[in-house]
């Protein structure tokens, strides 16, 4: 079955504590892409990667890497999580950046930071 | 640049009655524009999207969306709602001549259907 994997799932932790959120495809897709999703503030990019060791900003990357080794993998780092990145999280990907087509999205990460 | 709007924050309706979300966008050049759904406690599912050709696009879930190029529009439509269709819906757009490789999502619009 064609998805997007996410883990954990839920996840509570302290203020400055490093952690790391997995995402895995497995439809070879070259774009990969990180999300936080706030009420009110809809969808946000955290930061995207076009293809392996190619990756680049989206509109809030403060506080957070990321890294692309393997085409399949696309794992997000906290490396001082703070307060403010208490959120829902979701990796998505694509086939391709740009062009018409559509993105596949985890089932989420509920990360809680105290 | 490229913008999408959902001016509904939500958007009720009662369950048999047909229902429409609204999308507005601004691009350079032609859109791709897509529909997302998200249910309680998933990830987004893709719905539809339209590329070129065709006004009207149909879905899944028997959703269609009207593209209208002189009003810069792509609504959502169901013809008959369902409970089953109480959910998140975001909008989303990218300018097919380039410029940005990303699409840029709407704030989404809570749709409740009523029983």
């Amino acid at each position: 079955e064609a998805q997007v994997t996410q883990n954990p799932r839920y996840l509570i932790t302290v203020t400055g504590k490093k952690l790391t959120v997995t995402c895995s495809q497995n439809m070879n897709h070259e774009y990969m892409s990180w999300y936080r999703q706030d009420p009110g503030l809809g969808l946000r990019q955290i930061y995207y990667s076009m293809n392996v060791e190619v990756t680049d900003k989206g509109d809030v990357p403060e506080g957070y890497k990321v890294s692309r080794k393997e085409k399949r993998n696309f794992p997000l780092i906290l490396e001082s999580p703070s307060p403010n990145q208490t959120s829902l999280y979701f990796c998505a990907s694509s086939l391709m950046a740009g062009g018409p087509y559509e993105q596949y999205f985890g089932p989420g990460t509920r990360l809680t930071v105290t | 640049a490229q913008s999408v709007a959902q001016p509904e924050d939500q958007v009720n309706v009662a369950e048999g009655n047909p229902l429409t979300v609204k999308c507005t966008y601004s691009v350079s050049g032609n859109p791709y524009l897509f529909w997302y759904v998200q249910y309680p406690n998933r990830g987004l599912q893709f719905l539809l999207k339209y590329i070129t050709g065709d006004n009207l696009v149909k879905g899944s879930y028997g959703f269609e969306a009207e593209f209208n190029k002189s009003q810069t529009s792509f609504h959502l439509k169901k013809p008959s709602a369902l409970v089953s269709d109480s959910a998140l819906y975001f909008c989303a757009v990218r300018d097919a001549a380039g410029g940005s490789y990303i699409p840029t999502f709407g704030r989404g619009t809570s749709l409740i259907v009523h029983p």
